[in-house]
């Protein structure tokens, strides 16, 4: 079974300012993928980044980047330059790919909040 | 261009009611998926068509639960007898199909059920 933890509840950042959110995965398969994706209070997911379990460098997005560890099993999404607009819900999801799989396992989610 | 859309988006009933979504995808998308997320959560997935055929079904979809999605275009979600504890938001997705990669998916607004 596949699980994702978000352990922030909820975090603050100043416009202009970088902020990480922090996503642990487990998993046994070795193939996978880690996606984040925004949800704003009108409650739609918006898809921003995503990593492959065999890819060598960190995924980046315009102003998202995913700093992936495998060995430490995390994907922690870095917001740089921070604006008013990116204050929403931020949620950590997986997919392993082993056996066609394609359903995501998604976390609890981090509240961010920025701040003038 | 067109993204997911769901219908209604708000829907209020009284317990032991019968109830109906409809999500229409992408227009090329060719797999579709239900989502349901409770307050504070993130989205748990229910299950997932390729085409007209329902190949994943989550356990948390229980008998009063059906699905369809008969022309491989748009899918409807029905709950049974519903109850208090079905209040949720339900979310739908799409994607395109392939093995591996991103294959993001993307979601609708969500039909928001609060069961009386």
């Amino acid at each position: 079974a596949q699980k994702i933890t978000q352990t922030q509840p909820g975090m603050f950042v100043q416009e202009k300012e970088a902020v990480t959110l922090d996503c642990t995965y487990d998993t046994s398969d070795q193939s996978y993928g880690l996606f984040w994706y925004k949800q704003p209070s009108s409650g739609e997911m918006i898809f921003l980044i995503y990593q492959g379990s065999y890819d060598e460098q960190n995924a980046t997005e315009g102003r998202y980047s995913l700093n992936f560890q495998k060995a430490r099993k995390s994907a922690n999404l870095v917001i740089s330059a921070s604006q008013l607009g990116d204050s929403a819900m931020y949620f950590c999801a997986m997919r392993v790919y082993t056996g066609g799989g394609n359903k995501l396992t998604f976390g609890t989610g981090t509240q961010l909040k920025v701040e003038l | 261009d067109t993204g997911v859309s769901q219908d209604p988006r708000h829907k209020i009933t009284k317990r032991g009611q019968n109830v109906t979504f409809r999500c229409d995808p992408i227009s090329e998308h060719n797999r579709l998926y239900w989502y349901r997320q409770t307050l504070g959560q993130g989205p748990e997935f229910l299950t997932y068509f390729q085409n007209e055929a329902q190949l994943e079904k989550s356990r948390l979809l229980s008998d009063r639960f059906s699905a369809e999605r008969p022309k491989g275009s748009f899918s409807t979600l029905e709950i049974q007898r519903t109850e208090q504890g079905d209040s949720a938001m339900y979310l739908c997705a799409s994607s395109l199909g392939g093995a591996g990669g991103p294959r993001e998916q993307f979601f609708g607004p969500g039909t928001r059920l609060t069961v009386l």
